[in-house]
């Protein structure tokens, strides 16, 4: 079974602060993505990666950004955390190739709290 | 820009029921097609998903979807829910050229009553 693995459930944080919310996948995926997803709004996508050390921006990838420096981790970072960035984080991953074929693989979510 | 539309906000049937839930897509190209399922405090899984052939796609847990293209639609159907049904499900749609990016539609909260 494929296994994306978030490091927090539940995270509170400052305005201000720096936050990274970190995700690894263990089946070897070229792809990986990540979402915030709230209520009446689904699913939006931050930002997603091909291959290590690339990255590409989503919708809405302003007051974020990425790092992808081993293929099975991809970490997202809010520079200065906002209560607007009040939101549930979903990181994915799927296999390379033409991707479009494949379906996403999702963690179980991040809750992130800025106050 | 490529859009997917999710009419039905919460809707609740009681057990045995029948479900349907629209969904409709903007892009007028070629597309893949998902429905993904959110049960409570779990994570995003996948239902069914359509790429080509027979319309008719048949998921897991007795769930179906058909593709009608000229409607633009991949409406989710099952015949009778189930309590253990109750979950937020989502659609979404990928183009089947260039990024792996898939635009999901806004989500449809789900409620059994048993």
């Amino acid at each position: 079974d494929v296994k994306v693995t978030q490091s927090s459930r539940y995270l509170v944080k400052r305005t201000g602060e720096k936050v990274f919310l970190e995700c690894v996948q263990d089946m070897d995926h070229e792809n990986m993505f990540w979402y915030r997803q709230d209520p009446g709004l689904g699913l939006r996508l931050i930002y997603f990666s091909y291959d290590v050390k690339m990255k590409e921006k989503g919708d809405i990838p302003e007051g974020y950004s990425v790092s992808r420096e081993k293929k099975e981790r991809f970490s997202l970072i809010l520079e200065s955390a906002s209560t607007n960035q009040t939101s549930m984080y979903l990181c994915a991953s799927s296999p390379g190739g033409p991707a479009s074929d494949y379906e996403q693989y999702f963690g179980p979510g991040t809750r992130l709290t800025v106050t | 820009a490529q859009s997917v539309s999710q009419h039905n906000h919460h809707v609740i049937l009681s057990e045995a029921a029948s479900l349907e839930l629209g969904c409709n897509y903007s892009y007028g190209g070629t597309v893949n097609l998902f429905w993904y399922v959110q049960y409570p405090g779990q994570h995003l899984q996948l239902l069914l998903k359509y790429f080509s052939g027979d319309p008719l796609v048949k998921g897991i847990k007795g769930f179906e979807a058909e593709f009608i293209k000229s409607k633009f639609s991949f409406n989710l159907r099952k015949p009778s829910v189930q309590w253990s049904d109750t979950a937020e499900y989502f659609c979404a749609v990928t183009k089947r050229t260039g990024a792996n990016n898939l635009f999901f539609g806004t989500g449809t909260r789900l409620t059994v009553i048993p």
